[in-house]
């Protein structure tokens, strides 16, 4: 079975300051592709990276950067310096080449305040 | 031009009715999806199209009837409205053969039941 899991509900933070949003996934593919969404209160869902299982580098964009860790099925996502802007549903998901599909976690509600 | 675009965006409409929500994809795609997310925000797979041929039904039930009337449309139709049947409703679509998941999502239409 696939999950993924975002144990954070909701965060909030101060402006400027630094936060990591954790990601959790299960999965018993050796091939597998993590993604990153954000929801904006506008309501869209816009894509931020996809990650293949066998690349565990990490990346970073601008103040945005991802730690993939195969050891420990985790996936997070930190922003640096936060701003007013980064408000919005953060969703991590999991797509199966196996199944053909692309599951969601619960997400995660971060609110950046000024 | 908009990649994926959905019709319309807001739905609001009394229990019992039946209902559809277009879909089209430019991209030139063989796949696309219905996803539906709920008042929590959890974003859940209910079917996905290859070629106009059903290959994801996640056990949604059968008042809710997909068509794809070729590969680049796939339309919603709800019959007898339900109260639960209030969520966003996103279309997606995505290159099979690629097996990546990078799906490109439409902006989603509100569905609002009375």
């Amino acid at each position: 079975a696939q999950k993924v899991t975002q144990a954070q509900t909701e965060i909030s933070v101060v402006e400027k300051e630094d936060v990591t949003l954790d990601c959790v996934y299960e999965t018993r593919d050796t091939t597998y592709y993590l993604f990153w969404y954000k929801q904006p209160p506008s309501g869209e869902l816009v894509f931020l990276i996809r990650r293949n299982s066998f690349d565990e580098q990490n990346e970073i964009s601008g103040r945005y950067s991802w730690n993939f860790q195969k050891s420990t099925s985790s996936f997070n996502f930190t922003i640096t310096a936060s701003q007013v802007v980064d408000s919005a549903v953060y969703f991590c998901a999991l797509f199966s080449s196996n199944t053909g599909k692309l599951i969601f976690g619960q997400g995660t509600t971060l609110q950046v305040k000024p | 031009d908009t990649a994926v675009s959905q019709t319309p965006k807001y739905l609001v409409t009394q229990m019992g009715n039946d209902k559809s929500i277009k879909c089209e994809q430019n991209l030139g795609h063989d796949t696309m999806y219905w996803y539906k997310q709920d008042s929590k925000k959890f974003l859940k797979i209910m079917f996905s199209y290859n070629n106009k041929e059903l290959i994801i039904n996640e056990t949604v039930p059968n008042r809710f009837s997909p068509k794809s009337p070729d590969k680049a449309h796939l339309n919603l139709h709800i019959n007898s409205l339900e109260l639960g049947d209030s969520a966003v409703y996103f279309c997606a679509s995505s290159q099979r053969d690629k097996h990546t998941g990078e799906l490109f999502f439409g902006e989603g239409s509100r569905l609002t039941v009375l």
